[in-house]
């Protein structure tokens, strides 16, 4: 089964500062996608970024980007210029990319999540 | 992506009752999955759902205690049976299609348990 861990239980950064959250994960999988949500207080669970393994190019959107570590399954997040409205908890998440029956490899694993604090 | 709404947002219920939480979404997509959060924990899946079948459950979870329904490729709904304050939990759908690679949620219904 696979596992994903967040090693980092609270982080906080500055306005304007960048801020990277970490993510490692265990599968035997080749294939896989791999995703960063965030959940404000409002508990709207949004995906902030995704990326596939087997793409070697870490994605990018906008002020949020990844450095995926395939060899060492790694997949952290980093926020630059944190702004006030990007404090929330940070879930990374892991899916196969392999269809099972019945959408069963579709379902999502997820981190524990790190609660991230900006700070004016 | 897809817009999801959920009803309730919220609710209070008492144990040893019953709540049916609903989930729609805007397009016809292929998976609908029910996740539950405890406070202050990650998400948790608890079945997913598809259209004309049985919904398939994750170990923990059994359709006695969560029965889902998914009558069409839009709407899902899962009833919290015989509730108990463990119960208390933000409910979660979402929802992914074929050659869509995230889920996209719903915005949970908290329910507390009395």
């Amino acid at each position: 089964a696979q596992t994903v861990t967040q090693s980092q239980p609270e982080m906080s950064v500055q306005e304007a500062e960048t801020v990277t959250l970490s993510c490692t994960y265990d599968t035997s999988e080749s294939d896989y996608y791999l995703f960063w949500y965030k959940q404000p207080p409002s508990r709207q669970m949004i995906l902030v970024i995704r990326q596939e393994a087997y793409k070697q190019q870490n994605a990018t959107e906008n002020r949020f980007s990844v450095n995926f570590q395939k060899a060492a399954k790694s997949f952290s997040l980093k926020i630059s210029d944190s702004q006030l409205g990007d404090a929330a908890m940070y879930f990374c998440a892991y899916r196969s990319a392999e269809v099972g029956s019945g959408g069963s490899n579709y379902k999502l694993t997820f981190g524990k999540g790190t609660l991230l604090t900006v700070n004016p | 992506s897809a817009v999801i709404s959920q009803k309730p947002s919220r609710d209070i219920c008492q144990r040893g009752t019953s709540l049916t939480i609903q989930c729609q979404v805007d397009s016809q997509v292929t998976m609908m999955f029910w996740y539950r959060q405890q406070p202050g924990q990650s998400l948790t899946l608890i079945a997913t759902a598809n259209q004309g079948s049985e919904a398939t459950y994750e170990s923990g979870f059994v359709i006695d205690k969560f029965p889902i329904s998914r009558p069409n490729l839009t709407f899902s709904t899962l009833t919290v049976s015989n509730m108990s304050p463990e119960d208390s939990s933000i409910y979660l759908c979402s929802v992914a299609a074929l050659r869509m690679e995230a889920q996209y949620f719903g915005p949970g219904t908290r329910l507390t348990v009395t």
